[in-house]
Order: structure tokens, then C-alpha cells, then sequence
């Protein structure tokens, strides 16, 4: 069985502070994806990043950046330079590549980051 | 609309009466999904759908829970004999494809915020 564990619940930061989400994951599977969706007060969850488990590359984006290490099953997201507008509750996600699940997601229970002006 | 829709955005319904949850996913996607956010909580898997497959049901929590998806397109998830812990944002995804490894992301609705009084 899969789980994901978002430790820190909520993170308050101020504007132009880097600030890292951790996301660490547990699997029996050998292939399987890792998300970050992102949900804004509005409510519908934003995709973010998809990473397979065979590409361990770091990626950015602006001011996103994902760090994939299998050693400590870990995929965590830092935010470079926090603006308001970042401020959400942000979900890790793991789904296994079998012939009968789907994109079933199993998220972590989120990180609500604040970031304040 | 281009995006996924559910209706009603908001149900406040009385203890021991049932409710229906409307999702119309993205046109031509094949999978979809019911995930449940209860209250300072993740996301949490209740049903997937792919094509004209039997749904997998293995989130539903109790029997109470039921969905069906007619003409591989609208879906509905009635909850029966609703219950005070029923009470959580119900979402709704949907997907191009079923596999993780060929659909990148889903799509989220805006969800529907369910109250049992």
C-alpha cells in the first residue's frame, strides 16, 4: 500500500522568502508518479508537476522547483521568492502504474503555505 | 464550459436523508474520479471510472455510498441515510485516459460542499 506524508500542515512566510513544502512517500511499487497539485481558496486543485520514478533530474520552473531523491523517498517543492499569490494549500501525490488504477492519486494530507505582504 | 463542473457548489441537507452530487467531466475524457476532502484533511479516493469498465469502488466507505456514470459522461455519487461525518468537500476529476503513465494530470472540479446537519 502507498502513503504520503506532508508533515508540516501550514506555513506562514513572508513575501520574497524562500519557503520548501516536504513530501515523503512510501511504495512497494517500482514504477509509479509523484505530483504537487496546488488548491487556491477557489477550490479546484491545480496541477503542478508530474515526475516518473526513473527521472531523478531536479526540474525548475520560474520560481518552482522540485527536488526527487529515491534514497530518502522524498519530492519536495521550493518556492523561490514567495508572493501572496502563492498562498494555498498545496498536495503531494503518488500514483502506481498498474493496469487497473487509473491516475488514482494517493495525496498526503497538504500544506496550507501563507504567505503575507 | 471547457473544465470540469459540479453542481451543486454547496448542499446543506438534515441528518438521515439522502443527497445526489452532479459531475460533468472535460468532453472526451474516459476516466473519472470522486475524491473526498474532509476538513483539514487529503484527498481521499472514493470511486474511478474508465469507459465502460466496472468502476473501481474500493474507496466507497460504506454502502451507504454509491455512484454511477451514465453514457461515459455525467456522474452522479448519492449518499444515502447522510451522516454528520459525511460532511467534507466531495470533488470530482476526470482524465483523457485511465493509465497514469499515458494521462499526465486530472482535471478537478470546483467541488461540492457538503454540510449533514
Amino acid at each position: 500500500a502507498q502513503k504520503v506524508t506532508q508533515a508540516q500542515t501550514e506555513i506562514s512566510v513572508v513575501e520574497k522568502e524562500d519557503v520548501t513544502l516536504d513530501c515523503v512517500y512510501e511504495t512497494r511499487d517500482t514504477t509509479y508518479y509523484l505530483f504537487w497539485y496546488k488548491q487556491p481558496p477557489s477550490g479546484e486543485l491545480v496541477f503542478l508537476i508530474r515526475r516518473n520514478s526513473f527521472d531523478e533530474q531536479n526540474e525548475i520552473s520560474g520560481r518552482y522547483s522540485w527536488n526527487f531523491q529515491k534514497s530518502t523517498s522524498s519530492f519536495n517543492f521550493t518556492i523561490t521568492a514567495s508572493q501572496v499569490v502563492d498562498s494555498a494549500v498545496y498536495f503531494c501525490a503518488l500514483s502506481e502504474d498498474l493496469d487497473n488504477a487509473g491516475n488514482m492519486l494517493t495525496f498526503g494530507g497538504g500544506t496550507r503555505l501563507m504567505v503575507k505582504p | 464550459g471547457a473544465g470540469v463542473s459540479q453542481s451543486p457548489s454547496n448542499k446543506v441537507t438534515e441528518k438521515g436523508k439522502d443527497v445526489e452530487l452532479r459531475c460533468d467531466p472535460i468532453s472526451g475524457h474516459t476516466a473519472l474520479y470522486w475524491y473526498r476532502q474532509s476538513l483539514g484533511q487529503g484527498l481521499e479516493f472514493l470511486i474511478y471510472f474508465q469507459g465502460n469498465s466496472a468502476p473501481d469502488k474500493s474507496g466507497l466507505p460504506s454502502d451507504r455510498f454509491s455512484a454511477e456514470r451514465t453514457g461515459g459522461s455525467v456522474s452522479t455519487l448519492t449518499i444515502q441515510r447522510t451522516q454528520q461525518e459525511d460532511s467534507a468537500v466531495y470533488l470530482c476529476a476526470s482524465s483523457p485516459e485511465g493509465r497514469v503513465s499515458v494521462s499526465e494530470k486530472l482535471f478537478f472540479g470546483s467541488g461540492t460542499q457538503l454540510s449533514v446537519l
